[in-house]
């Protein structure tokens, strides 16, 4: 499995940062795993922000300190998923990664926090 | 939320030494299936974090065996049986009990 992050490394206060995450590997379907996206700098060290996953039907769950400003979208026409951070300031610039994380090991024992593999992380600076 | 506290913050270690770092949480990370979720992840200078340990001691695939952990309830340790210089980096415990949260990194260097 691998992941290809993209996007624009330099948003302006205000606006809206967006990241997507290409899947190789693996399905942004599949019932048994969870994409997510993590971000980290220096003042906040690694910071979960939320994940979209499929049972059936699609969820989310997103961290509380950024729950309203945050939407993480999976597109299943081009096997990738987004994050949307609405209303960024100076505080979110960070390196944002996804990162996939599956249900199960590989003896078949649910084990949540199974976080492999990662993206290669992309520096996104709020400045105007 | 869930908040995870290492110690220390920088471990200076001798070659072929052993390492130890502690994790502690605000909360017990028993989840309600009676399980324990309580990952270690290790991040070199310029990757991506890289998963190690899950579930308490469990090593993740390619992990060398020299890396070992253990704890219950809301004390945790990763150890090292014997450094070697590609274990130099950050390393994170991370609970997935209750959403997730990620300790604030452990340095690991050389002496």
């Amino acid at each position: 499995v691998q992941l290809q992050q993209s996007g624009p490394g330099l948003v302006k206060p205000s606006q809206t940062l967006s990241l997507t995450c290409s899947v190789s590997g693996d399905s942004v379907s599949s019932n048994s795993v969870a994409w997510n996206w993590i971000r980290q700098s220096p003042s906040r060290g690694l910071e979960w922000l939320g994940r979209t996953f499929y049972r059936s039907k699609w969820y989310n769950d997103y961290a509380v300190s950024v729950k309203g400003r945050i939407t993480i979208n999976p597109d299943t026409s081009k096997n990738q998923f987004s994050l949307q951070l609405n209303s960024v300031t100076p505080e979110d610039t960070a390196v944002y990664y996804c990162a996939r994380e599956a249900d199960y090991d590989s003896s078949g024992y649910y084990s949540p926090g199974l976080f492999d593999p990662w993206g290669l992380g992309t520096l996104v600076t709020v400045s105007s | 939320d869930i908040v995870m506290t290492q110690t220390p913050l920088s471990s200076p270690v001798t070659l072929g030494q052993p390492a130890s770092i502690s994790c502690r949480s605000s909360q017990s990370l028993v989840h309600s299936d009676g399980n324990t979720y309580l990952s270690w992840l290790q991040q070199r200078p310029g990757q991506p974090p890289r998963l190690l340990i899950y579930k308490i001691s469990n090593r993740f695939s390619g992990v060398p065996d020299r890396f070992s952990g253990s704890g219950a309830g809301t004390d945790f340790t990763l150890k090292i049986s014997r450094v070697e210089t590609e274990d130099v980096g950050v390393y994170y415990c991370m609970q997935a009990t209750q959403f997730r949260t990620f300790g604030q990194g452990t340095k690991l260097e050389i002496k």
